[in-house]
């Protein structure tokens, strides 16, 4: 079965550009999550959606990420503009319900320029 | 603010002994434990978990052991293997049907053959 799939496996760019990561949640997962990981503060959830409706978004750093949805079985997550601070690993990860094991996939080392 | 805290950034362990990992949380309303490990360039994958009625739960050489009254949690591995070799994540969420997850920062095991 294929794991979560998240692109690009790598993003360099500069800053005051837009990025936007990508992911595929294993299928009939209804909880899809986005976390971003910096060696200070290890994996912070930055939002996370159930039948693709976002439920909590309490941990977007401010109104430069936004994240979407819009079926089953793809969300994005977006930086515009893009700073040097948001330079981390980000990850998607989906689960087969509340509580649950998530399964992560492998994420997206961003570095902003 | 950090609520779950993993103090030991790295550790060495020799092949065969035992591997102790621990985790510290601040929030009382934790309830449910998990330890993902990941392995470099890849995401976290789910190792074990415990609940707070137990203070134990093993899985073949994986072991979690859990004081609440100390709000500590550690990882035991016996024995250790060079595989074994990865970064261990503490997370913990208020209850086993909670979405939240709060991750530790990480540590990073090294098992020298």
């Amino acid at each position: 079965d294929a794991g979560v799939i998240q692109s690009p496996r790598h993003e360099v760019t500069e800053m005051g550009q837009e990025v936007t990561l990508r992911c595929k949640p294993i299928s009939g997962h209804d909880y899809l999550f986005w976390y971003r990981q910096t060696m200070m503060r290890g994996l912070e959830l930055l939002i996370y959606f159930n039948n693709n409706v976002p439920i909590d978004d309490s941990g977007m750093p401010e109104d430069r990420f936004s994240a979407k949805m819009p079926n089953a079985s793809f969300s994005t997550l977006k930086i515009q503009p893009s700073e040097p601070r948001d330079s981390a690993v980000y990850f998607c990860a989906s689960s087969p319900g509340g509580g649950r094991a998530q399964h992560f996939g492998d994420g997206t080392r961003l570095s902003i320029l | 603010d950090q609520q779950v805290k993993q103090n030991s950034p790295s550790l060495s362990v020799q092949e065969g002994r035992i591997s102790i990992l621990n985790c510290d949380y601040t929030n009382s309303m934790f309830d449910y434990f998990l330890w993902y490990k990941k392995y470099p360039a890849e995401g976290p994958t789910f190792l074990i978990s415990i609940s707070s009625i137990k203070d134990k739960n093993e899985d073949g050489r994986f072991t979690v052991f859990l004081n609440k009254s100390a709000k500590h949690l550690s990882l035991h591995i016996v024995p250790s293997q060079p595989g074994d070799s990865a970064v261990y994540f503490c997370a913990a969420s208020e209850h086993p049907g909670a979405n939240n997850l709060f991750f530790g920062t990480g540590t990073r095991l090294t098992v020298i053959p």
